[in-house]
């Protein structure tokens, strides 16, 4: 089975300013996915940026770096010069690689930035 | 851009009615699921459905649960008998072959009084 940890209920941050949103987690097989959502207020949720296990560089997405370290099993979101419109309620989740696998979520962080 | 539609958004229902939720993957895609988000709480995989029948569920997908995909295009959630502790968001979401991530509708709220 699959487990996500995100550790951080809550965060504040600075407009412009860089956030890191931690992630870490379990699985015993060798080919997975990492992925981040936003879920805004209004609730959609919205993908951003996806890693794959055997992926041997960080994926990026514009101001979105995910911040892979295979060993430590860990799969941090970064964004860079933060916006108000950053606000939102941050997912990480997990999948095994193949076909029509399901995600697994962790608790979620909510960012909340100050002007 | 093509995008998973959820109807209605919202929906009020008496204990022990029946609810069908309603979502249109996008239309080449080939995954489909629904998950659940009780309000404050982390997003929960109820099931997924492939080539017509259902690939996996979770253990909150008893037989109150069922999925259908009626006609090609809708995707079909329904709840038989609803509960109180039934309430929360449901998302349909849907994948495309050989793709990594699944795409979200924006979600039906279900509040069962």
């Amino acid at each position: 089975a699959q487990k996500i940890t995100q550790t951080q209920p809550g965060m504040f941050v600075q407009e412009k300013e860089a956030v890191t949103l931690d992630c870490t987690y379990d699985t015993s097989d060798p080919s997975y996915g990492l992925f981040w959502y936003k879920q805004p207020s209004s609730g959609e949720m919205i993908f951003l940026i996806y890693q794959g296990s055997y992926d041997q560089q960080n994926a990026t997405e514009g101001r979105y770096s995910l911040n892979f370290q295979k060993a430590r099993k860990s799969a941090n979101l970064v964004i860079s010069a933060s916006q108000l419109g950053d606000s939102a309620m941050y997912f990480c989740a997990m999948s095994l690689v193949f076909g029509n696998e399901k995600l697994t979520f962790g608790t979620g962080t909510r960012l909340t930035i100050i002007p | 851009e093509p995008e998973v539609t959820q109807t209605p958004s919202h929906q009020v229902t008496q204990m022990g009615q029946e609810v069908i939720l309603r979502c249109v993957p996008i239309s080449n895609h080939l995954y489909f699921y629904w998950y659940r988000q009780i309000l404050g709480q982390k997003v929960e995989f109820l099931v997924s459905f492939y080539n017509n029948e259902i690939s996996e569920k979770s253990e909150i997908f008893d037989d109150q649960f069922s999925v259908e995909r009626p006609d090609g295009s809708n995707f079909t959630l329904k709840i038989r008998s609803t509960k109180l502790e039934d309430s929360a968001m449901y998302f349909c979401a849907s994948k495309d072959r050989g793709r990594t991530e699944a795409f979200f509708g924006q979600g039906t709220r279900l509040t069962v009084v």
